[in-house]
């Protein structure tokens, strides 16, 4: 069966520091790879897909970025954190559009 | 642009109480309504896929219909470990289906 982890589970970072967050899907291969942050009482947002290595959409001009070195690996990244970062961060994987995306935990990041 | 509505925002049921909650939404070329539930500080799980009206699914207490406009997502005599926050998703018009766009939720408490 397929799996999905993201790490860490909690993050407090400073403002202007650097940021990254870490997901990994086992069972399965070439899954597109989704990025979404969930702000608090407000739906979920999606930040970044992929659909293959190295290929990465963006959905929303942010000061963050997505990479994707391995197939089943998907990274958020930034080089210096806002305050509106905060948030709760999800990933997610599918076998390919208009199909269930399947989440992970969560990362829950907050900005001091 | 396309929209997700959940209603209510929040409900609270006694064990064994039955009800509704609704989900509408408005996209051009619907290719699927998407279930979720959503525990407290955890990542959305999946519950159904919708791609047709009429079309119906059930899961134990729970069962999905959907029509042209909306969708309902019954529950049956829930019990207290039903308490969630219930997401429905859409695939978006543009990005061929990557961007699934989420309603609020519906929060709900089930009392035992």
């Amino acid at each position: 069966s397929q799996t999905i982890h993201q790490w860490p589970a909690t993050l407090v970072q400073p403002v202007g520091s650097p940021l990254s967050l870490e997901c990994t899907v086992e069972g399965t291969s070439n899954p597109n790879l989704y990025w979404y942050r969930q702000a608090a009482g407000r739906g979920l947002q999606l930040l970044f897909y992929s659909v293959g290595i190295g290929q990465i959409s963006s959905e929303v001009p942010q000061n963050l970025s997505a990479s994707r070195p391995q197939d089943r690996q998907f990274i958020l990244s930034s080089k210096k954190l806002l305050l509106s970062d905060s948030g709760f961060y999800l990933c997610a994987w599918s076998y390919g559009p208009n199909q269930p995306q399947h989440f992970g935990d969560g990362t829950r990041l907050s900005i001091l | 642009e396309d929209q997700v509505t959940q209603s209510p925002e929040a409900l609270r049921l006694q064990e064994g109480e039955s009800s509704s909650l609704n989900c509408s939404y408005t996209v051009s070329g619907l290719r699927g309504l998407f279930w979720y539930r959503q525990d407290p500080g955890k990542g959305p799980e999946f519950l159904f896929t919708l791609y047709s009206a009429g079309e119906e699914k059930e899961k134990e207490r729970l069962k999905a219909t959907l029509t042209k406009k909306e969708s309902f997502l019954h529950i049956t005599a829930p019990k207290p470990e039903d308490s969630a926050t219930y997401l429905c998703a859409v695939p978006a018009g543009d990005n061929y289906g990557q961007n699934f766009v989420f309603g609020p939720g519906t929060r709900l408490s089930v009392l035992p």
